[in-house]
This record gives structure tokens, sequence and C-alpha cells, in this order.
């Protein structure tokens, strides 16, 4: 069975400042990886995924997440965050072929970015 | 705009009351599914539809029902037997066609409060 961790339950940074959230997740499989976004009293929005090809991945808004098999990581990063980025951030994993229902969340991280 | 709609965003119930969350989607998405939120625990599936009149329990569906009479909702019943029913209530939708590496939409969220 996968399982994945977020080490950080908060995470406090000031604006400006680089930030990383990370996610390791374990797995006998083959997985996909998503990082997903929630801001406050609203659902969960894709930031990033990986299915396959480049371990690095990138969204919209700065945000680059890397694959890393050997460590079992996924993390979140961005060089320079901005006071809109606080929210909630979860990472999710799935297996390959697995069900509609095989979708894993983390417990999440709370990125709160002062000015 | 396609999207997902749940109502109603805010719901009060006294213990022993049955009641039903609405989840309507215009994305045309075969799988829809529901999640629970509580502060620090991440999102726990409750259960999944991949297909009209089909659906399966996810991991806490203990004191929920569903139902999927049309593609395009997935109602959810907090009955009186789930012991612990405050909590922040998603619904989310996916095409349902690549296995594992379905993008899940979701909607606002309904927040259920037991007085």
């Amino acid at each position: 069975a996968q399982s994945v961790t977020q080490l950080d339950s908060q995470v406090p940074v000031f604006e400006e400042a680089p930030v990383e959230l990370r996610c390791n997740y374990s797995s006998s499989v083959s997985v996909y990886l998503f990082w997903y976004v929630q801001y406050p009293n609203q659902g969960l929005q894709l930031l990033l995924k990986y299915l396959s090809g480049s371990t690095l991945v990138e969204s919209i808004n700065g945000f680059e997440a890397e694959f890393n098999k050997s460590q079992t990581s996924f993390h979140l990063r961005k060089p320079s965050v901005h006071i809109s980025d606080t929210a909630e951030y979860f990472c999710a994993v799935s297996r390959y072929g697995g069900s509609q229902g095989n979708l894993i969340f983390g417990k999440g991280t709370k990125l709160s970015v002062k000015p | 705009d396609g999207g997902i709609t749940q109502s109603p965003k805010y719901l009060f119930r006294k213990e022993g009351q049955n009641v039903t969350l609405s989840c309507e989607q215009n994305l045309n998405h075969d799988a829809m599914y529901w999640y629970r939120q509580d502060p620090g625990q991440g999102l726990r599936l409750i259960y999944y539809s991949q297909i009209v009149n089909d659906f399966q329990k996810g991991d806490i569906a203990e004191g929920y029902s569903v139902s999927r009479e049309k593609k395009e909702s997935f109602p959810l019943t907090v009955t009186s037997a789930q012991k612990n029913p405050t909590a922040f209530y998603l619904c989310a939708s996916s095409t349902g066609r690549s296995s594992g590496a379905n993008v899940l939409t979701f909607g606002a969220g309904s927040r259920l409060t037991v007085l």
C-alpha cells in the first residue's frame, strides 16, 4: 500500500524568501505524484503533477517539484514566495494502473507568507 | 463555466438527524468522489463512483451513503450512524479514463457542524 508523509505541518516564511515543502512517499510499485493547493475555505486545485518523463515539473505560478525515485521524494519549491501563496499544500500519490479511488493524500502543509 | 457545485456551503445539524450534501458537475466527467477533511488529517476518501449506478466504499464509508442515478450528480448522505460528522466535505470529479493518472477537479466544499 502507498503512503504519503508531509514532513512539516506548518511553514512560516517571509515574502520573497525561498521555500521548500517536503513530501516523501512509500510504494512498492511505480507511482504518479501530485501537488494540490487549497486556499482558505475553498476546494483543492491541482498545482502540478508528475506522470512520466522529466523528473522536474513546473507550475504556471513559479512552483516546481522534482521527482526523486531513489529518495522517494517529491518536494515542492519556489525561489521567491508572495503573500498570495499563503495556503495549504497537499502532496498526493496514486499507483500506476490503480483504481479511481487509489489516490492517497498527505496531511497537508500550511504555508504562511509574512510581509 | 464548467465546474463542480456543492451545496449547501454551511450546514448545521442536530444529533440524530440525517443530512444530504449535494454535488453537481457539468464537466461530463465519469468518476466522482467524496472526501472528508479534518484539521491536520488531510483528505480521506468516503465513497467514489466510476460510472452511473455504481459506487465503491472508500476508507471511511461507515455512517455515510451515496447514490449515482445521474452522471452529473453524486449526493452524499451523512446518517445518524456517523459518530463524529462535524467536518469539511469535498466533492471531486475526474474523467476516469486514465487509472491512477487522473487529475481531480474539486468543488468549494460543504462545512457540516453538528450541534
